[in-house]
Parts: structure tokens; sequence; C-alpha cells
């Protein structure tokens, strides 16, 4: 049973261009969490969905962000006109249900870098 | 946002060591999970707890849900140079479904 798998692992960005994220939850799994970490620090949520809903983004910056996760296909955390503040590793969790008394496991990361 | 507090920011223990670490919270937490992070790797989960008092193992870790929701420790027993990494606490809260993090704890471990 894969993880959660997110891609790329890496991005190189220009400022002004657009940054696209991939994240595939585990098989069975429903529910995503977007998170972004700066250098050493904690894990900041972001946007929790399920299949085509957000459920909440009340962590997403009010613009140049946004997230989806269709019916079909892995959930996308889209950051348009990239600034060097965007730069950050960016983790997606998946959870087979609500987070109470459940667990929620990480994919390795996106590490996303504006030049 | 919740604020979850690990201290000390960096330990450096001998192998064959124990090792404790702190996360504690202003706000009354669901859930506590620990988990690990090795670089340029995502968290792994070590371990979960759900109900205030419980204590839990999982090979040479330990953790334990406070009595009072509002803090957790991080036990690990005889160090061995693999555990090396950065370990955060996670708390989830009723009604919502995000985790905060603390800032986390760099173990170092010395052969």
């Amino acid at each position: 049973n894969a993880g959660v798998m997110q891609n790329p692992r890496h991005l190189v960005r220009r400022r002004g261009q657009e940054a696209r994220l991939r994240c595939s939850p585990m098989k069975g799994h429903s529910h995503v969490y977007w998170y972004r970490q700066l250098p050493e620090e904690g894990l900041k949520f972001m946007v929790y969905l399920q299949k085509e809903n957000i459920i909440d983004e009340s962590g997403m910056p009010k613009e140049r962000f946004s997230a989806e996760f269709p019916k079909e296909g892995p959930s996308i955390l889209r950051i348009q006109q990239v600034v060097r503040g965007d730069s950050a590793a960016y983790f997606c969790a998946s959870s087979s249900r609500v987070l109470e008394n459940t667990e929620a496991f990480f994919g390795q990361g996106t590490r996303l870098t504006v030049v | 946002g919740q604020q979850l507090n690990q201290s000390p920011q960096s330990m450096f223990i001998q192998e064959g060591e124990d090792v404790s670490m702190n996360c504690t919270s202003s706000s009354i937490f669901n859930t506590w999970l620990w988990y690990k992070q090795d670089p340029g790797e995502g968290p792994v989960l070590l371990i979960a707890l759900y109900k205030a008092g419980e204590l839990t193992s999982n090979g040479r870790l330990t953790a334990q849900f406070g009595i009072t929701r509002k803090d957790s420790f991080l036990n690990i027993s005889a160090s061995i140079p693999s555990d090396v990494g950065i370990y955060f606490c996670a708390g989830q809260w009723y009604g919502n479904n995000r985790l905060a993090f603390g800032k986390g704890n760099q173990v170092v471990v010395i052969p």
C-alpha cells in the first residue's frame, strides 16, 4: 500500500511564475490536508479538502493560493505569481476519515524555491 | 492559532542514553501525535495518543497524553545513532480537522 505521494520533490520557479504541487493520498483516503514548513519551523496548516470540496481553507493566504481535490486525480496546490517568500517545503497529508481518533500520514513534501 | 511549545530546541545525547522531550499548550487537545522528521523528508508518525492519561509505547519510544490535556511527553530509551532527527509534537482539538505543530526538538546522538 503506497503512502502519500507528492510530486515534484523539488521545484524551482522564477518570481511571477506559477507553481503546481501534486498530492496523491494513500489508497482509501479521501481527506487531504496541505501544510507549509519554513526552515527551522513546525508545519503550519493551510487547507483541508475532501473529494471535490474545500472544507477548511482558513490557513491559506487570501491571494495567489488555491487548492483542489477533484473527483479523479491528485489534489493540487496552486500558487500563482510566486514571490521569494513562498519558498518553503509544502507537505500533503491524508487520512481515512476526519481527524478525531485517527492519524494523518504525510508525504515527502515538495520543496519550492523561488529565484 | 494554537501554539505548541517544545523545549529545548536541541539536545545532544550519548548513544545508549535515554532522552525525554516535552510539549505544552495553552489549549486543550483531543489528540496528541508525535512525529519524526529526517532531513529532506516528510514527518513520520511515531505515536498517537487519544485519551487523557494514556501511556503508549512503540518499541523504544514511550509517550503520554497529559491529564490536563494540555501537555504530552515523548521518551526515547537507549538511544541509537538513527534516532537523530527532529521530533515534532502535534495536537488536534475537538471539532477541528487540522493539526497544530510545535517547532520541533532537534536530537543529536553522539556515538
